[in-house]
């Protein structure tokens, strides 16, 4: 059974600062890992989907990367700012071999909080 | 706008009174599933579709029920709600298995 598992649980930062975020998951059978963004009370925004054959995927400020062999993951925020506070959650999604086929595993999270 | 959109956003309601939370995505998706997310649960996934009258159970099922008639809808039904199926949910698609899943805005239910 896929367990993902995310460190820090809570992080809290000076703006400006570059931080990473941790991911790590047990069956290193992935088609791909999802990174996500939960403000308070609302929905979840997908900020990166990496795919299994990919080591890194970039969008804007955010830089994700993986390593399949190792089961991990990590974010990477540069000159972080206050309106990135907020939980972000990584998922991968279950194989064809297990039930739930394409359920999302996710991560607890970890709550990001960004001071000016 | 690509998006999955619930309704409603919030609702309270009394034990026992049926309720439809409803689900709806305008980018062809194959695949959808809801979640109920929880204070150090996580996200769980109650039940997922794969195409229009296949449906599956997730891990958290009991309680609950679906249909998917069209492609484009999926909603949730609680025949009988109950206080322990206080949660925020999610509805999300995707247009395969196992490509990015996008995600509503969440329905925060309160069953008192």
């Amino acid at each position: 059974k896929q367990e993902v598992t995310q460190i820090p649980a809570a992080l809290s930062v000076p703006e400006g600062e570059n931080l990473v975020l941790n991911c790590s998951f047990t069956d290193s059978a992935i088609y791909n890992l999802q990174w996500f963004r939960q403000d308070p009370g609302k929905g979840l925004t997908s900020l990166l989907l990496i795919q299994s054959s990919q080591r890194e995927q970039t969008s804007g400020r955010l830089n994700a990367s993986l390593d399949k062999s190792s089961g991990r993951s990590t974010l990477y925020i540069a000159a972080s700012q206050p309106g990135d506070s907020a939980t972000y959650l990584c998922a991968v999604p279950n194989d064809a071999g297990g039930t739930s086929y394409g359920k999302l595993t996710f991560g607890q999270g970890t709550i990001l909080t960004v001071h000016p | 706008e690509a998006q999955v959109t619930q309704n409603p956003r919030y609702l309270i309601t009394v034990t026992g009174k049926k309720l439809t939370v409803t689900c709806s995505q305008n980018m062809n998706h194959e695949y959808m599933s809801w979640y109920r997310q929880d204070p150090g649960l996580g996200l769980r996934q109650i039940y997922y579709s794969m195409n229009v009258e296949v449906t599956d159970k997730g891990d958290v099922p009991e309680g609950y029920k679906v249909s998917r008639k069209e492609k484009r809808n999926f909603p949730l039904i609680l025949e009988s709600p109950s206080p322990n199926q206080t949660s925020l949910y999610f509805c999300a698609s995707s247009l395969g298995l196992t490509t990015e899943a996008f995600f509503g805005q969440g329905t925060r239910l309160t069953v008192v």
